[in-house]
C-alpha cells in the first residue's frame, strides 16, 4: 500500500491548528494506521495507532481520524515543540509501509 | 524507561558485510516483537525486518531478502541485524525499535550505515 502524505509542507505559527493528510492507494484494514513525529537529529517518536488512540504521555492536542484510505492528524494548537517532520504508516497489509513524511515548519 | 542502543555502524565496501546490534533494556526483551527500520539521508523511512519474541517467525522487506539476517538473543536482551552484500543503496541509519507486528512504539537513536567505494 502507497502513502501519500499532503501538504510536504505546512508554514504554521505557534498556536495555530495543523491538519495533515494521509491518503492511502487501497483501503487500511482495520484503521490500522500509526502516526510518527521526528525532530532533526532524532529517532521517530509514536504519536497515534489504531487511527485514532494516542500513544502513552502524548499531550491531548494531538488527535488522529479517518478510515478507509483517508486518514488526517491534527494539532489543534501547535507549541514550539510540535514542529518537525510527521510520517504516517499502515500496518494492515504486509508489508508495512510508511508516508513520504509532512514537514511542519514556523511561518 | 525503555532503552534501545544500536551499536556497529561504520563505513563498508558494496559487497561488505557489517553486522548491527542493539541492546535493549527497561522492559522485558523476550516479550516483545522487535524491529530494525531504516532511513536513508533525506528520506523517509522503510521496515527492513521484524523477529518476533521467539524468534520464530520473520519479515524481510524485499529490498534486502536473502542478504540480511534478524536474529535475537533474549538471554543478553540484543537484537541482530547481519547484513550481507551490501549495496550502496543500503546506506541509512539504521533503527532498532521494540514492536514490529503493527508499530514500533519505541526506537533507538539509530546507527549509521554508509557503503561506498
Amino acid at each position: 500500500i502507497v502513502l501519500t502524505q499532503s501538504p510536504g509542507t505546512l508554514s504554521l505559527s505557534p498556536g495555530e491548528r495543523a491538519t495533515l493528510s494521509c491518503r492511502a492507494s487501497q483501503t487500511v484494514t482495520s484503521s490500522y494506521l500509526a502516526w510518527y513525529q521526528q525532530k532533526p537529529g532524532q529517532a521517530p517518536r509514536l504519536l497515534i495507532y489504531g487511527a485514532s488512540t494516542r500513544a502513552t504521555g502524548i499531550p491531548d492536542r494531538f488527535s488522529g481520524s479517518g478510515s478507509g484510505t483517508d486518514f488526517t492528524l491534527t494539532i489543534s494548537r501547535l507549541e514550539p515543540e510540535d514542529f518537525a517532520v510527521y510520517f504516517c504508516q499502515q500496518y494492515g497489509s504486509s508489508p508495512k509501509t510508511f508516508g513520504q513524511g509532512t514537514k511542519v515548519e514556523i511561518k | 524507561q525503555v532503552q534501545l542502543v544500536e551499536s556497529g555502524g561504520g563505513l563498508v565496501k558494496p559487497g561488505g558485510s557489517l553486522r548491527l546490534s542493539c541492546a535493549a533494556s527497561g522492559f522485558t526483551f523476550s516479550d516483545y516483537y522487535m524491529s530494525w527500520i531504516r532511513q536513508a539521508p533525506g528520506k523517509g523511512l522503510e521496515w527492513v525486518s521484524h523477529i518476533d519474541a521467539s524468534g520464530t517467525t520473520i519479515f524481510y522487506g524485499d529490498s534486502v531478502k536473502g542478504r540480511f539476517t534478524i536474529s535475537r538473543d533474549n538471554a543478553n536482551n540484543s537484537l541482530y541485524l547481519q547484513m550481507n552484500s551490501l549495496r550502496t543503496e543500503d546506506t541509512a541509519i539504521y533503527f532498532c525499535a521494540r514492536g514490529g507486528y503493527k508499530y514500533a512504539n519505541s526506537w533507538g537513536q539509530g546507527a549509521l550505515v554508509t557503503v561506498s567505494s
